[in-house]
């Protein structure tokens, strides 16, 4: 049982460059996140599923697209990376939207840095 | 969306002594708040958690305190360890996104 697996790890990107960062997870969680970290920022909510076949924008949507491939995929894309876009990356999922129930469970993050 | 504010921003203490972080929010229809802890490098993992039909939760060594007209909460660590040193983060349930957002942050350090 794996929970929230994220990939890459790392990642250096140059300008303009496009990349896709995966995540999956294996607790049959209906919904699912993607955050970015900044210092002195906490964790700022870019876009979210809810359930299978919903997506929806965050707090800092612009820049990124999301697509939920299924149940327990769950891919956040740059298609045009800026340097302002340079930050840590987390995935999470939990069971249910709205409630909390369970909580979050976060993947082990994709350090991003444009260069 | 929500409005979620996390005080102080560090925190160093002797080993054995309390701390306490406090936060603040401001949808009064938001009804569940945790606490995530993050070492050094690491993924965030949820401590523990509230919900808005209690006022206190205890686990051991940590608690978390509600109130709910003040739209404040706060985190407790008693009888604090070197290894409690971490970030600490709050997050509140925002109704509207069905989504966490987290407070800023707070840098522990617990001195031996």
């Amino acid at each position: 049982n794996a929970g929230v697996t994220q990939t890459p790890k790392f990642q250096v990107l140059k300008t303009g460059q496009s990349m896709t960062l995966q995540c999956a997870q294996d607790m049959n969680h209906n919904s699912m996140y993607w955050y970015r970290q900044d210092p002195g920022m906490g964790l700022r909510l870019i876009y979210y599923s809810a359930s299978e076949g919903t997506t929806d924008k965050g707090e800092v949507p612009n820049g990124y697209n999301v697509s939920r491939l299924n149940k327990r995929e769950f891919s956040l894309r740059l298609e045009s990376a800026a340097p302002s876009q340079t930050s840590v990356y987390f995935c999470a999922s939990s069971e249910q939207t709205g409630t909390g129930a369970g909580g979050y469970t976060f993947g082990s993050g994709t350090r991003l840095t444009v260069v | 969306g929500e409005n979620v504010e996390q005080h102080p921003s560090t925190l160093s203490v002797q080993e054995g002594d309390s701390a306490v972080i406090k936060c603040t929010y401001s949808d009064s229809a938001s009804n569940y708040f945790p606490w995530y802890k993050q070492e050094l490098g690491k993924r965030p993992q949820l401590i523990i958690d509230i919900r808005s039909n209690v006022g206190e939760k205890k686990d051991q060594r940590i608690a978390v305190t509600l109130n709910k007209t003040a739209k404040h909460f706060s985190l407790h660590i008693t009888e604090t360890q070197p290894e409690d040193s971490a970030v600490y983060f709050c997050a509140v349930m925002d109704t509207g996104r069905r989504a966490l957002t987290f407070g800023s942050g707070t840098r522990l350090q617990v001195q031996p």
